[in-house]
């Protein structure tokens, strides 16, 4: 079975600072990954996808992932942040011809203003 | 166009009722997917289901756990006889279909507190 890990528990950061979520996985074979986010009160929302082609993958509301196939992993990234970026984040992923997400144990993101 | 909804948002139990927790699935959506994270963790996979029908429930626990997604009305994931290992944020996900191609949508969670 597939397990994700995403590098940071808590991340604080100021307004306008850079951001880089790490998640890795471990799965041989093809996987399709994802980013999801929780701002808080409100449900799962995807931030953005990666099934194939460019592995530099834009998302909504500025942020973007890189998928390193060599490093199996899928890195978060959002060159500078606003106090509104404050959520949970989960990275996830799953083998391409099945249903069923593993997600890791999320990171919680606070932007002070 | 409302998106999958859950409720109740928050449920308290005490240690040996019952929960039901409730999930309508996004229109035109037949494929409902429970997760459930518990404290610190990731969100698990528990059960698939289609109208009428469980595909996967290789996630949900043995006992006490059952899930169910009727022709007419929400999918309900019902725990009996709740314990305080219960306690978590409980997610539902609806599809159009079973690939993941467009990504899940999710609900907001029903957080469970069993004291």
């Amino acid at each position: 079975a597939q397990s994700v890990s995403q590098h940071n528990h808590h991340v604080i950061l100021s307004e306008a600072a850079s951001l880089e979520l790490g998640c890795n996985y471990s799965y041989g074979g093809t996987v399709n990954l994802f980013w999801y986010v929780q701002y808080p009160g409100q449900h799962l929302q995807l931030l953005l996808k990666y099934f194939s082609g460019d592995p530099l993958v834009k998302g909504i509301k500025g942020f973007e992932a890189e998928f390193i196939k060599s490093k199996f992993s899928f890195n978060l990234r959002k060159p500078s942040v606003q106090w509104s970026d404050t959520a949970e984040y989960f990275c996830a992923v799953n083998p391409a011809d099945d249903y069923k997400l593993s997600f890791g144990a999320g990171t919680t993101v606070t932007v002070r203003a | 166009n409302a998106g999958v909804m859950q409720n109740p948002r928050h449920l308290v139990r005490r240690r040996g009722q019952e929960a039901r927790l409730r999930c309508s699935p996004m229109k035109g959506h037949s494929h409902v997917y429970w997760y459930r994270q518990l404290p610190e963790e990731g969100l698990k996979f528990m059960v698939y289901l289609q109208k009428e029908n469980i595909i996967d429930e290789s996630g949900m626990p043995k006992e006490r756990f059952s899930a169910e997604f009727p022709k007419e009305g929400p999918s309900i994931l019902r725990i009996q006889q709740v314990v305080r290992g219960d306690s978590a944020a409980y997610f539902c996900a609806s599809s159009h279909d079973s690939k993941t191609n467009y990504g899940y949508t999710f609900g907001s969670g029903t957080r469970l507190t069993v004291v």
